[in-house]
């Protein structure tokens, strides 16, 4: 079956623009989760939807960042005056169900440039 | 807080070599742990995971065992292939809706024909 898809694939977007970012995640998959992975570095968690509420933000960096998943399905990763430090890849992921051993299914991934 | 320690790399081997991948972990309670694999141009995808202590994830010829006495997952092969190369990436997930996965760093492993 399809994948979690991402787009666009590439952004690039100057110093104090707004960017929308768009996952689709697996059919069924109940939790939705978004990453921001810098170069040479690991994932690093942003936030966690289970349904369309967002149970985990403890991640996003600051209140420029903002999520959505207003139908418990397709999310929106909303990124407000956006800054040269926010250029990074961002994944989305999906999963079942959200426990310790689901496994989560990642996205290719949004590549972020900020000019 | 929860943190995941990969060897730094790159590693590079020659086809047919022993592989392996230290991986230690700091979580609290009991956590799972993975091994993803970053292809070339390709997304994350699970290589393998184990979800209790002593358990072994194999997949593809890799297998990792959790040793919950060494906070370790360190990731093997027997013999590896040019089409292996890749980056890997170990992480925990200690549940209870908190934080999502914690990703070591990534170590990019280069094998050479």
């Amino acid at each position: 079956g399809a994948g979690v898809s991402q787009t666009p694939s590439n952004k690039v977007t100057e110093k104090g623009k707004y960017v929308e970012l768009r996952c689709d995640p697996i059919s069924g998959h109940t939790a939705l989760y978004w990453y921001r992975q810098s170069l040479g570095q690991g994932p690093e968690f942003l936030i966690y939807f289970q349904g369309t509420g967002a149970a985990d933000d403890s991640g996003l960096p600051n209140d420029r960042f903002f999520a959505v998943r207003p139908e418990g399905s397709v999310s929106t990763l909303k990124i407000q005056r956006t800054e040269r430090g926010d250029s990074a890849v961002y994944l989305c992921a999906s999963s079942l169900l959200r426990g310790r051993t689901d496994t989560q299914y990642f996205g290719p991934g949004t590549r972020l440039t900020v000019l | 807080g929860n943190s995941v320690t990969q060897m730094e790399g790159p590693v590079t081997l020659s086809e047919e070599a022993f592989l392996t991948i230290n991986c230690t972990y700091t979580a609290t309670g009991y956590p799972s742990l993975f091994w993803y694999v970053q292809y070339p141009g390709e997304g994350l995808q699970l290589l393998l995971k184990a979800t209790k202590a002593d358990d072994k994830g194999s997949n593809k010829g890799f297998e990792a065992t959790y040793r919950k006495e060494t906070t370790s997952f360190h990731l093997e092969k027997g013999s590896v292939q040019v089409s292996d190369s890749a980056v890997y990436f170990c992480a925990l997930d200690s549940g209870g809706g908190a934080d999502g996965l914690t990703f070591g760093k990534g170590t990019h492993l280069i094998i050479q024909p």
